[in-house]
């Protein structure tokens, strides 16, 4: 089973940021927080990932808690676009192998 | 951006008969996985492959399923004898490290 937790889904309005919490109580020290989407049926994409530390790249921000418990991903400008489902998934560091995943956030840009 | 391809996008087959799922991953990538989604439902993890072995598989992956790693560039996932519950949206991922790339997908619609 996945070990987060994430609401089934949430609005947000176009050109405002989207904040999506999750949930990952029981992460261990070595489990980095993944966040990927999916867009209709299209094949999953990456958008960010972190272990401690808050990260940014073009797509989101990532702000894990102190205590790793839970993290929040922020779309700082979400567009129609960027309606999708999606997934917060914990992994071990050093491990190439499979994702986890659970049900997502549907996520809905409304104009 | 190199992406993973997957051919073919659509495939209808017989219960029963035989399917090759084909994947291009990306090129310098050393960690190949399958998953697949059935209509409506999570994406679940089948089978990772790395050093031209598996190393890791789901329940899912039982004697039915194998993968294949035939040239050195594709990937390929064998159905023998389908299923009508075979249905599902089936994707390819590479990865370097942790960050997956996912492929579009194939459909494979058992009728």
């Amino acid at each position: 089973d996945a070990k987060t937790t994430q609401p089934p889904s949430m609005d947000c309005a176009e050109g405002r940021a989207a904040n999506l919490p999750c949930n990952h109580s029981t992460i261990s020290g070595n489990e980095y927080v993944y966040w990927y989407r999916q867009i209709h049926s299209q094949g999953p994409q990456y958008i960010i990932h972190g272990l401690k530390n808050n990260e940014t790249n073009e797509m989101a921000s990532l702000i894990i808690t102190e205590d790793r418990k839970s993290s929040t991903l922020i779309l700082p400008h979400a567009t129609l676009r960027d309606t999708a489902v999606y997934y917060c998934i914990v992994r071990v560091g050093d491990s190439n192998y499979q994702l986890i995943w659970g049900a997502g956030t549907k996520l809905i840009i409304k104009p | 951006e190199p992406e993973v391809t997957q051919t073919p996008s659509h495939q209808v087959t017989q219960m029963g008969q035989e399917v090759i799922l084909r994947c291009v991953p990306i090129s310098n990538h050393l960690y190949f996985y399958w998953y697949r989604q059935i209509l409506g439902q999570k994406v679940e993890f089948l089978v990772s492959f790395y050093n031209n072995e598996i190393s890791e598989k789901s329940e899912i992956f039982d004697d039915q399923f194998s993968v294949e790693r035939p040239d050195g560039s594709n990937f390929t996932l064998k159905i023998r004898s389908t299923k009508l519950e075979d249905s599902a949206m089936y994707f390819c991922a590479s990865s370097l490290t942790g960050k997956a790339f996912f492929g579009q997908g194939t459909r494979l619609t058992v009728v």
